[in-house]
């Protein structure tokens, strides 16, 4: 089945170490998608990228890093991770941004928890 | 901007209750809605959506009809079950296909 995969499914870590989350696709969608979900809290877009085109969010914080080396991978990297990025981390991709391309199809998410 | 306000939870319900849950939205433009499901321990799941006034989306025996007049999208099930138990998230889309969320509700029902 076609799917959006996220590994690991769970991360621990410790403060300042770096720390890469992984999410791939079998869509063959053009977009790709990182949400941070904290506890009990709505998921919040941090960016995205259109092929190769990476568009940040205003006020993601400059820690948070992404790389998209071809159209299944998409790499979340956090340079120093805080406590305060103990959060789930959503992949999500659509096939393109407009019309009836534009569904998000969300992978399971990986909780991480910085020590 | 845009925003997204859903009632806050948790809900608790038997088995076979009639659930509702609130969202409204503030938006410029004509945004399209969505509600989306995350069981425990999983990402989210789109359950329906409606892209326009007075379109109904279903799923599962959820439904939900856009309001512009009221700005609202309320979800309705006539009838739980267990299974039915996770949190639920109201959202609207932008141009550039950016989804913003509401709070979420968690709802639980019990046998």
């Amino acid at each position: 089945d076609a799917m959006v995969i996220q590994n690991p499914r769970y991360q621990v870590t410790q403060f300042g170490k770096p720390v890469t989350l992984s999410c791939s696709q079998t869509l063959n969608h053009n977009v790709m998608y990182w949400y941070q979900q904290k506890s009990s809290q709505a998921p919040k877009l941090l960016f995205h990228y259109y092929d190769k085109d990476f568009n940040n969010e205003a006020d993601t914080p400059d820690n948070f890093q992404s790389r998209r080396p071809n159209t299944s991978f998409c790499f979340l990297d956090i340079r120093s991770p805080g406590l305060g990025d103990t959060a789930m981390y959503l992949c999500a991709t659509s096939r393109g941004t407009g019309g009836v391309y534009n569904e998000q199809f969300f992978g399971p998410g990986t909780r991480l928890t910085v020590l | 901007g845009n925003s997204v306000t859903q009632m806050e939870g948790p809900v608790t319900l038997s088995e076979e209750a009639f659930l509702t849950i609130n969202c409204t939205y503030t938006a410029t433009g004509y945004p399209s809605l969505f509600w989306y499901v995350q069981y425990p321990g999983e990402g989210l799941q789109l359950l329906l959506k409606a892209t326009k006034a007075d379109d109904k989306g279903s799923n599962k025996g959820f439904e939900a009809t856009y309001r512009k007049e009221t700005t609202s999208f309320h979800l309705e099930k006539g009838s739980v079950q267990v299974s039915d138990s996770a949190v639920y998230f109201c959202a609207l889309r932008a141009a550039g296909n950016k989804l913003t969320f509401g709070g979420g509700t968690r709802v639980l029902v019990k046998p």
